[in-house]
């Protein structure tokens, strides 16, 4: 089946720690998204890439930041520098050629402990 | 940030009863309106979108109606189910560019 695979669903980090959450898709779409999502929230993007080795801030990129080296992958790292990190985090992906909406992946929810 | 308001924020519908949610915008360049659909734990998942060229588009139990000159379209689902029961996001955009959601509004329906 063709999508997006987000992991882990759950994921748990220490103050000071690094960690990254994964996003994979086999749609083969150029674009692809990183959205937080906060309870009673709408979706605010954090960082979106438009093809293989570019990558653009949103809205709220500071504390994150992420890579695009393959086309199917497009990794989130959240940094010590990000505050406030407990959140639920959607990757999403795109074909802009298609004028298809974007696809979304079932999310990581991140907890600080 | 471009602004998207929805309302209500919340709405409790008895069951076959009609659910109407409304989304307001402000970019008059925007030219897809879409409508997502999420459950607990799960991404958002394309619902139903119109495009600016039409004012009614309905597929099933799901209308959405569009008002250009009031910035304004709405999702409007017939004989609401429980199963209904999510959180909608409208996220009006424009192709080539980043597509901006609002803050949700979450249904339920009594069973």
């Amino acid at each position: 089946d063709g999508g997006i695979t987000q992991s882990p669903k759950y994921l748990f980090r220490k103050e000071g720690q690094n960690v990254t959450l994964s996003c994979e898709q086999n749609l083969n779409h150029d674009a692809m998204y990183w959205y937080r999502q906060d309870p009673g929230q709408g979706l605010r993007l954090i960082y979106y890439s438009q093809i293989v080795n570019d990558f653009q801030k949103g809205d709220i990129a500071e504390g994150y930041s992420v890579s695009r080296e393959k086309k199917e992958s497009f990794p989130l790292t959240v940094t010590s520098a990000q505050k406030n990190p407990t959140a639920f985090y959607l990757c999403a992906s795109q074909d802009p050629s298609s004028n298809q909406p974007q696809h979304f992946g079932d999310g990581t929810r991140l907890s600080i402990l | 940030q471009q602004q998207v308001k929805q309302s209500p924020q919340s709405l409790i519908v008895q069951k076959g009863g009609i659910s109407i949610i409304n989304c307001a915008y402000e970019n008059t360049a925007f030219d897809y309106f879409p409508w997502y659909q999420q459950f607990p734990g799960k991404g958002p998942a394309l619902l139903i979108a119109i495009r600016p060229d039409v004012s009614e588009k309905k597929e099933g139990r799901f209308t959405i109606s569009f008002n250009k000159s009031a910035k304004q379209f709405s999702l409007h689902i017939m004989d609401s189910q429980p199963g209904d029961s999510a959180t909608y996001f409208c996220a009006p955009g424009s192709w080539g560019q980043n597509f901006v959601f609002g803050p949700g509004t979450r249904l339920s329906v009594l069973p």
